[in-house]
């Protein structure tokens, strides 16, 4: 059971433009939500997190939105540097003491200069 | 500050040989601790956490297990590796309910 989805595998955008990530979950008892970017071989690095009473959050070029109602949450970058493309994560918590995060399958960004 | 380190970096086993990876935080305490495993195009799969020490909580039945023994060191685990062992394996921490932080990861190839 996939409690936190992201259904686009691969993304490719051009350089200076928006790249808007997806991702979904399923669990309405999460209540934080995060970004992660990843390079090959490497450990994700935490980029942006919104907690459920905030519908966006934004730090620097990076933007967060949440839409509890649809159970939705997208990454907005802008404008897109060919130094953003790598595989970002998005996971989801739920603040019931046992702070697990669930993390999605990922979504490829290629920004193209 | 706050360092995660995790090691080897890389790894390749023979099938039926044991496991250990080996993961320490600094500069912490107490911190919620995190196996995590990356298969081949796969996402992050959760495999253990712990929340202190000799608690350990699992995720996935498997092959695999995780030991505590100090605050700040984690540990996993296996008597007898398998081919479908192979993968991306990443130990994080956390704090209370805020951000994890991963580890450089450990590459482990069954062979």
């Amino acid at each position: 059971d996939q409690q936190v989805k992201q259904n686009s595998p691969s993304l490719s955008v051009q350089e200076g433009r928006i790249s808007i990530l997806n991702c979904d979950y399923t669990n309405s008892m999460f209540d934080y939500f995060l970004w992660y970017k990843k390079y090959p071989a490497e450990g994700p690095t935490f980029l942006i997190s919104i907690s459920s009473i905030k519908d966006k959050n934004e730090d620097g070029r990076f933007t967060v939105f949440l839409n509890k109602s649809a159970k939705h949450l997208s990454l907005h970058i802008v404008p897109s540097q060919p130094g953003d493309s790598a595989v970002y994560f998005c996971a989801a918590s739920a603040n019931s003491g046992t702070y697990k995060y669930i993390f999605g399958t990922g979504t490829r960004l290629k920004v193209l200069a | 500050s706050q360092t995660i380190h995790q090691w080897p970096a890389t790894l390749v086993q023979p099938v039926g040989s044991p496991l250990s990876l080996e993961c320490t935080v600094e500069g912490t305490s107490n911190p919620n601790l995190y196996w995590y495993r990356q298969a081949a195009g796969r996402g992050l799969q959760l495999l253990f956490y712990s929340v202190g020490i000799g608690q350990i909580s699992s995720e996935v039945p498997q092959n695999l297990s995780a030991s505590r023994p100090q605050d700040r060191q984690f540990i996993l685990s296996s008597k007898k590796l398998l081919l479908s062992d192979s993968g991306f394996y990443l130990c994080a921490w956390s704090w209370m309910n805020t951000e994890a932080f991963f580890g450089q990861g450990t590459r482990l190839t069954v062979v």
